[in-house]
C-alpha cells in the first residue's frame, strides 16, 4: 500500500507568516492528491484537490503544488482562523490513505 | 443544500456488531460515491470504506477488511456500514462523506459524525 508521509506533523508560526506542509507519496500518485482543514472541534474541511485545484469557497491565500511523490500546501499568508490540523490524502485508487495530520498554530 | 447526518453509534462489547446509518439529502445520492472515514480520540483521520455510485464497487481498509461492510439504498438516499467482531481499536467518531465524483474521489460534504464506543 502507498503510504503518504507529512512533514512537519506541527508549526507554530506568526500572523501574516507564509506556511508551506510537505506530503510526500511512497510511490508516484500522479495529481490525485487532496488537502483537508480540520478546525478543534469541527468536521474536516475540503481545501484543495487534484493537488492544486481550489475547491470552492476556499480562500485564495491557500493553494497546493506538486505531482507523483511531492507535493505542498502553502498557505501565503497566515490568519488566526486558520488554527487547524491539516491532512493530505491520496485518491488514486480504492484505498483513500490519509496523511498524519500538520497542526498549525498561532506564535 | 448538502446534508448528511448519521446515527446508529453508542457503546458496544468487543466481539458484537454495530450498524451505523448515513441519511443524505439535497443532491442526487445516486450519482455520487459515498465513503465512512473515522477518527479515534485525539488521532488523525482513516479512511474505511467506499462504494461507488450505484453500488457496484466497494473496498475497504485493511483495518475492517472482513469484519465491515459498506452498502447503499439509492431509493432510500441512505449509506450504510454494518460493522462486526467489533475491536477496542474500532472506537471513533464515524464520518460518511460524499465524493466529488461517481467512484474514487476526495471528500466535499460530511456529516457531523456519530460516536462508537467499544469497551465492556
Amino acid at each position: 500500500d502507498i503510504q503518504m508521509t507529512q512533514s512537519p506533523s506541527s508549526l507554530s508560526a506568526s500572523v501574516g507568516d507564509r506556511v508551506t506542509i510537505t506530503c510526500r507519496a511512497s510511490q508516484d500518485i500522479s495529481s490525485f492528491l487532496a488537502w483537508y482543514q480540520q478546525k478543534p472541534g469541527k468536521v474536516p474541511n475540503l481545501l484543495i484537490y487534484a493537488a492544486s485545484t481550489l475547491q470552492s469557497g476556499v480562500p485564495s491565500r491557500f493553494s497546493g503544488s506538486g505531482s507523483g511523490t511531492d507535493f505542498t500546501l502553502t498557505i501565503s499568508s497566515l490568519q488566526p482562523e486558520d488554527v487547524a490540523t491539516y491532512y493530505c490524502q491520496k485518491y488514486n485508487s480504492a484505498s483513500l490513505t490519509f496523511g498524519g495530520g500538520t497542526k498549525v498554530e498561532i506564535k | 443544500q448538502v446534508h448528511l447526518v448519521e446515527s446508529g453509534g453508542g457503546v458496544v462489547q468487543p466481539g458484537n456488531s454495530l450498524r451505523l446509518s448515513c441519511a443524505a439529502s439535497g443532491f442526487t445520492f445516486s450519482d455520487y460515491g459515498m465513503y465512512w472515514v473515522r477518527q479515534a480520540p485525539g488521532k488523525g483521520l482513516e479512511w474505511v470504506a467506499l462504494t461507488w455510485y450505484d453500488g457496484s464497487n466497494e473496498h475497504y481498509a485493511d483495518s475492517v477488511k472482513g469484519r465491515f461492510t459498506i452498502s447503499r439504498d439509492n431509493s432510500k438516499n441512505t449509506l450504510y456500514l454494518q460493522m462486526n467482531s467489533l475491536r477496542a481499536e474500532d472506537t471513533a467518531v464515524y464520518y460518511c462523506a460524499r465524493g466529488i465524483t461517481y467512484t474514487y474521489g476526495p471528500f466535499d460534504y460530511w456529516g457531523q459524525g456519530t460516536l462508537v464506543t467499544v469497551s465492556s
